[in-house]
């Protein structure tokens, strides 16, 4: 069993609406966890990075959310632009460095 | 910002001969770097750590003979499929790490690898 789940799988959304993605996770403990968004045939692109202790974090119209006690986080997009139609990643680093990556959810934005 | 430059970004390639991937960090020193392999829709599965000036750390099922990686310099690693074959067509990343008050890492563009 993967240890980052990401949910939904895939999502499609009109130009303008705000979406959330999830990200549950069951390493424990944890340095750190990133929120990256990977176009179609390119390397990711970090969004945001929070640590244990942080409980959100914004990058634009990006907003990321940590819990660490139910081990928790979301990616808030806000105001869509068709630009935004790509993979988001979760990864959770543990203390020993060993990343753990989840299977990313595809986000598809129609004008 | 950081900048981390993958080359080549895809290559065609006969089966059984041998293709050379290139990471450099191009404007930091990265002690460490990562390559990773992702097959279609599906998530980024890291292969390998590479830490300047010794040997890689394989994850387990990754063979370290098909799979070569050299991390001569401070801002250069390499990795090398030897003897390709269909089943390794895959897009190949690489990653930098830059320490710092907070460790940040940062992506190469990628590599695709079609092997006929």
């Amino acid at each position: 069993k993967n240890q980052v789940e990401q949910s939904p799988q895939s999502l499609i959304i009109l130009e303008g609406k705000n979406c959330t993605l999830q990200c549950n996770y069951t390493v424990s403990p944890f340095s750190n966890l990133r929120w990256y968004k990977q176009d179609t045939g390119r390397g990711p692109v970090s969004l945001t990075i929070m640590t244990f202790s942080e409980n959100t974090k914004s990058n634009g119209r990006y907003t990321a959310t940590l819990d660490a006690d139910t081990k928790q986080s979301s990616l808030h997009i806000t105001a869509s632009q068709l630009s935004d139609s790509a993979s988001y990643i979760c990864v959770v680093t543990p203390t020993n460095n060993d990343m753990r990556f989840g299977a990313g959810t595809r986000l598809t934005v129609k004008p | 910002g950081a900048v981390v430059s993958q080359h080549p970004s895809r290559v065609i390639c006969k089966s059984g001969t041998s293709v050379k991937i290139e990471c450099r960090s191009l404007d930091f020193q990265a002690t460490t770097m990562f390559w990773y392999r992702q097959f279609p829709k599906q998530s980024l599965m890291l292969m390998a750590t590479s830490n300047e000036g010794s040997k890689a750390t394989y994850e387990q099922g990754v063979e370290k003979d098909k799979f070569l990686i050299n991390h001569a310099s401070l801002t250069l690693s390499t990795l090398t499929v030897t003897s390709a074959h269909p089943e390794d067509s895959s897009f190949y990343i690489c990653s930098a790490s830059l320490q710092g008050a907070e460790e940040k890492l940062f992506f190469g563009s990628g590599t695709q690898l079609s092997v006929l």
